[in-house]
């Protein structure tokens, strides 16, 4: 049981626009910690998809946006590619764990 | 551009303990703006933070592995150390190190590609 809730599976078909959130809560997201998405293709490590909850590294593309309100965050994803196939973590800060936490994960299945 | 490796045995006995090395090239592991992260994430699931260490020794760990982990780092051989004592078959899954920003952000980037390990007899 992730400290912050993602839905399991989401899909969308090339050109679409899908969202994935993330929920907390008072003791991570609700308070000033930021949100971050991660991007995990099928065998590889983890990549760093957005920053501080809506910044985008160099080199990733502006159809990946996110956003945070309240408790949650969103990941948005505009102009769906098939290259975009994969798991997407989110992750934050959690005061009661006194540690770094992630989502358990949304697998984005592309129609 | 900065890249992590990490290295150790593919499998360790039940009881035993398990020893990873991660190293860090194109950039100095004596960074003041960076922690130094080990994550899991066992087949199958989802990630896990297990703990970081600063250049200068101070470390954090998950609550649920404090009394079997420990985190070290070597600055002249420009690398970091993640053991875990007293493993079981739930410790088994990819082990990931990674740089992780010791500002208010608190991201990890970039990440090495991770290494199989497998508690097994």
């Amino acid at each position: 049981q992730s400290v912050l809730t993602q839905p399991p599976s989401v899909s969308g078909a090339p050109g679409q626009r899908v969202t994935i959130s993330c929920t907390g809560s008072s003791s991570n997201i609700g308070t000033h910690y930021d949100v971050h998405w991660y991007q995990q293709l099928l065998g590889t490590a983890p990549k760093l998809l957005i920053y501080g909850n809506d910044k985008r590294p160099s080199g990733v593309p502006d159809r990946f946006s996110g956003s945070k309100s309240g408790t949650s965050a969103s990941l948005a994803i505009t102009g769906l590619q098939a290259e975009d196939e994969a798991d997407y973590y989110c992750q934050s800060y959690d005061s009661n764990v006194n540690g770094w936490v992630f989502g358990g994960g949304t697998k984005l299945t592309v129609l | 551009q900065l890249q992590l490796q990490e290295s150790g045995p593919g499998v360790v006995k039940p009881s035993g303990t398990l020893s990873l090395t991660c190293t860090v090239s194109g950039g100095s592991i004596s960074s003041s703006s960076h922690y130094w992260a080990w994550i899991r994430q066992p087949p199958g699931k989802g990630l896990e933070w297990i703990g970081n260490i600063h250049y200068g020794g101070s470390t954090h760990y998950i609550p649920s592995l404090v009394s079997r982990v420990t985190i070290s780092v070597d600055t002249s051989k420009n690398h970091f150390s993640l053991t875990l004592i007293s493993v079981a078959a739930a410790d088994t899954a990819v082990y990931y190190c990674a740089r992780q920003s010791a500002t208010r952000l608190n991201y990890f980037d970039p990440w090495g590609q991770g290494i199989l390990v497998t508690v097994s007899s």
